[in-house]
């Protein structure tokens, strides 16, 4: 089953946070984020593994709650570059099942 | 070229047509994927293959066929098109499995008319 993402969409000014939120009905045993640029592949942002811990990546990071089964992306001091689609992947043996996307526009 | 490559880049097909959508690896990967992107579904897992001649199904198969005779190449086939199947279709690979990273092709865009 698809993982829920949220918010479906969010635009912010350059310097703004953002949080985005993937929840599964299922157990998680990783969580996989994602960034798309429109007509460009996604590219990979990272992997929270269960049990491992949070993860980082220059102002954008990620938790993992293995409870709540759902994972947080956290986009600090947002810039232009920054705008795309967001998704996030949940991870069950060779298979990654994406969530619908986060539509992400960081304006000047 | 190194990486990961799909050909062609752009597809115009009629309805009951066979299309046949190219993917091409140089770094030996033993994962490869095929997905399908629509607005509102993301991204949704079409086939997956673990190497050579190992093929499984991933969310939406139907309709579509996959082999994988090399490392290096996995081919999707839509045997008879139908305009439900125009969408954009992504080719991926990783070195050993689900828990690592994906690495995209450009992408197919396919009209079936």
């Amino acid at each position: 089953q698809q993982p829920v993402q949220s918010p479906q969409a969010v635009i912010l000014r350059e310097g703004e946070d953002a949080v985005i939120n993937c929840s599964s009905s299922k157990a998680l045993y990783s969580v996989h984020w994602y960034r798309q640029k429109h007509g460009e592949a996604p590219v990979f942002l990272m992997i929270l593994l269960k049990g491992g811990e949070q993860k980082g990546h220059e102002k954008i990071s990620a938790s993992f709650n293995e409870k709540k089964q759902q994972s947080s992306l956290y986009l600090t001091a947002s810039q232009l570059s920054y705008s795309g689609t967001y998704f996030c992947g949940t991870g069950a043996g060779n298979m990654l099942t994406f969530g619908g996307g986060t539509r992400l526009m960081v304006k000047p | 070229d190194a990486g990961i490559t799909q050909s062609p880049r752009y597809k115009i097909t009629e309805t009951g047509r066979q299309v046949t959508l190219m993917c091409h690896q140089t770094w030996s990967h033993s994962y490869m994927f095929w997905y399908r992107q629509d607005l509102g579904h993301g991204l949704r897992l079409i086939y997956y293959s673990a190497a050579a001649d190992i093929t499984d199904k991933g969310e939406v198969p139907d309709g579509y066929v996959v082999s994988r005779s090399k490392t290096e190449n996995f081919p999707l086939t839509l045997e008879s098109a139908t305009r439900s199947q125009t969408s954009v279709y992504f080719c991926a690979s990783t070195p050993t499995g689900g828990l690592y990273e994906q690495y995209f092709g450009p992408g197919t865009r396919l009209t079936v008319t």
